[in-house]
């Protein structure tokens, strides 16, 4: 069975500290995709990425960066120079998408930015 | 990508009624979710809709209490029966794209 575990439940920072959120996933599917998902106050789902089983490279977007390690079964995700827009509740994903299953997402972290 | 259409975004229901939830995507898709979020919680998918079938419904989650249906490619509703307080929920439809799962607005339902 897949499953998405986030052990933070919510990180305080000060703004422009660096923060990184964990997300370890358990899944038998050699073929599989990792999701993060932002959720701001407002309650929308505001897609982050989407990162295939077969490319561990890792990735960066702006202030934003993804560590995909399949050896340890992790998918974490860095915030650099946290702002207090970043403040919102952010969710790591799993789905075995060419089966066109469901996504299973984690638990979420909730993300105190501070001024 | 896709666009969805949640209505109502909210409500304030009376326990014992039912309330329906539409979501209109604006391009055809096979397949529609419906998820549901409690408060202070992560998403919990309910049923898979399919057009022309029957929906698949997960485990705790079952057809008299959230009727489905799927009438085209392009919609679809989701009914919360004989509600109780612990129905308050955001539930929010889904639709599976290329690259991402495309969420609803959600609809923010609080029983009374």
């Amino acid at each position: 069975a897949q499953k998405v575990t986030q052990a933070q439940t919510e990180i305080s920072v000060v703004e422009k500290e660096d923060v990184t959120l964990d997300c370890v996933y358990e899944t038998r599917d050699t073929t599989y995709y990792l999701f993060w998902y932002k959720q701001p106050p407002s309650g929308e789902l505001v897609f982050l990425i989407r990162r295939n089983s077969f490319d561990e490279q890792n990735e960066i977007s702006g202030r934003y960066s993804w560590n995909f390690q399949k050896s340890t079964s992790s998918f974490n995700f860095t915030i650099t120079a946290s702002q207090v827009v970043d403040s919102a509740v952010y969710f790591c994903a799993l789905s075995d998408w060419e089966y066109g299953n469901k996504l299973v997402f984690g638990a979420g972290t909730i993300l105190r930015v501070k001024s | 990508s896709a666009v969805i259409s949640q209505k109502p975004s909210r409500d304030i229901c009376q326990r014992g009624t039912s309330l329906t939830i539409q979501c209109q995507v604006d391009s055809q898709v096979t397949m529609m979710f419906w998820y549901r979020q409690q408060p202070g919680q992560s998403l919990t998918l309910i049923a898979t809709a399919n057009q022309g079938s029957e929906a698949t419904y997960e485990s705790g989650f079952v057809i008299d209490k959230f009727p489905i249906s799927r009438p085209n490619l392009t919609f679809s509703t989701l009914t919360v029966s004989n509600m109780s307080p612990e129905d308050s929920s955001i539930y929010l439809c889904s639709v599976k794209g290329d690259t991402e799962a495309f969420f609803g607005q959600g609809t923010r339902l609080t029983v009374v």
